[in-house]
């Protein structure tokens, strides 16, 4: 079963807007991941948050994490029509020693122009 | 440099056919992963490989899957007697080394249509 969910499903702006994603999670985890899919193919990493971490930035994409609601949402600032693509949250789960990523199903994100 | 590369790009079979995905990692990356996302869905991990054994399996849905990687470099994810509901995009990644702490670089995928 997908540990994170993102909200909103869908999202669409217009160019230059912000674009705020959620994600949540159910379990305890060490490091929190964004991806990036454009046309359903190839995910793009964006940016890797760990769980002592509670803000990072990476142009203008800007993480949070907060383990206390266990959830993270990822800003993209004056949004322009390349950012059109579906964004996925994605949590490490540990078990007996073996590690996978588990990722929600996704914000699709529409910018227009 | 050459990212991580998956052959065939599309995959149509009919069902009950054998079907082989090949991906070929970037180059030194010891772990690889292989992914399967259905249309809509985030990826669903399938199965890790750290070198050239499986390091965690607990994601491929039954024993019709199986994935080799015997050089610790290219694998192949394998599907016997493909059914209607293994259509989905068959992504494969890399990293550097094993651990979630390292970015996983992804392939375009191979999308497998079992009619």
């Amino acid at each position: 079963s997908q540990q994170g969910e993102e909200d909103p499903q869908a999202l669409s702006i217009q160019e230059g807007e912000n674009a705020t994603m959620n994600c949540s999670y159910k379990t305890s985890i060490n490091n929190l991941q964004w991806y990036r899919q454009n046309s359903g193919r190839g995910l793009v990493h964006l940016i890797l948050i760990r769980s002592n971490e509670r803000e990072k930035h990476s142009g203008r994409l800007r993480v949070t994490l907060d383990t206390s609601k266990k959830s993270s949402s990822l800003l993209i600032t004056a949004s322009r029509a390349a950012d059109t693509a579906s964004y996925f949250c994605a949590t490490d789960a540990r078990r007996q020693g073996a590690q996978k990523l588990v990722f929600g199903q996704g914000t699709r994100l529409t910018i227009n122009p | 440099g050459a990212g991580v590369s998956q052959t065939p790009s599309n995959k149509v079979t009919e069902k009950g056919k054998y079907v082989e995905l090949r991906c070929d990692p970037i180059s030194g990356h010891t772990a690889l992963y292989w992914y399967r996302q259905s249309l809509g869905q985030g990826p669903e991990f399938l199965i890790y490989f750290q070198g050239t054994g499986a390091a965690d399996d607990s994601g491929l849905p039954n024993d019709r899957f199986f994935a080799v990687r015997p050089e610790g470099s290219v694998s192949t994810l394998k599907i016997q007697r493909t059914e209607r509901g293994d259509s989905a995009v068959y992504l494969c990644a890399s990293s550097l080394f094993g651990g979630l702490s390292y970015e996983q670089y992804f392939g375009p995928g191979t999308r497998l249509t079992v009619t």
